[in-house]
């Protein structure tokens, strides 16, 4: 069935190091995957996004890559601060034509903690 | 703030008991999508309005889950008759039709006792 896989599950760093989260999808029909970074007690934040016809994109200290071929995709966070901590979902999007819907897979999440 | 809200943000009930939960998405956003989230996964699917119109449910939404949005704005989840797997944070999204962005409220978090 579909699914996306998340690596790793845990991750810690030293202030001002980078962070890498690596994940997979299964769906090939997959067009749209975003990230979203989650703090204790709310709600999943939209962070950074990358369609199919793209293989990069950055935003500040935030980049993801997209390997279609691989069905890969990571995020990568440069100079990370203590308040990156969080966790972290990828997820791997495709429209249904019918009812507009997108239908989203998330991955487990990786929780990121930075150490000061 | 013009984000998605949810009330209430926690809710302990007895198993047994109904509960009903609200989303109010972001002003103009014609899609809403209701998640269910349990420890230490990512959101699950669970339905899915274009406007007023309920177009898909996950299997995951059984028959004791009830969702409606009347006027095509805010939306209500219901779950009757709760049990103990229950327990989970749910999750509202918005999106406005022809973007692929969903927008989180903050959530509800329910503890079936």
């Amino acid at each position: 069935g579909e699914n996306v896989e998340q690596h790793p599950s845990t991750l810690s760093v030293q202030e001002g190091d980078s962070a890498v989260i690596k994940c997979t999808y299964s769906d090939s029909a997959s067009n749209y995957f975003p990230w979203y970074k989650q703090e204790l007690g709310k709600g999943p934040q939209l962070i950074i996004d990358i369609r199919s016809n793209v293989g990069e994109k950055k935003d500040q200290r935030i980049a993801v890559t997209l390997n279609k071929t691989a069905k890969h995709f990571s995020l990568h966070i440069t100079e990370t601060q203590p308040e990156d901590s969080a966790v972290y979902f990828c997820a791997a999007s495709k429209s249904l034509v019918k009812t507009s819907y997108d239908k989203v897979i998330f991955g487990p999440g990786t929780s990121l903690s930075v150490i000061p | 703030d013009t984000g998605v809200s949810q009330d209430p943000r926690h809710k302990i009930t007895k198993r047994g008991q109904n509960v009903t939960f609200r989303c109010d998405p972001i002003s103009e956003h014609n899609r809403l999508y209701w998640y269910r989230q349990t420890l230490g996964q990512g959101p699950e699917f669970l339905t899915y309005f274009q406007n007023e119109a309920q177009l898909e449910k996950s299997r995951l939404l059984s028959d004791r889950f009830s969702a409606e949005r009347p006027k095509g704005s805010f939306s209500t989840l219901e779950i009757q008759r709760t049990e103990q797997g229950d327990s989970a944070m749910y999750l509202c999204a918005s999106s406005l039709g022809g973007s692929r962005e969903q927008y989180f409220g903050p959530g509800t978090r329910l503890t079936v006792t």
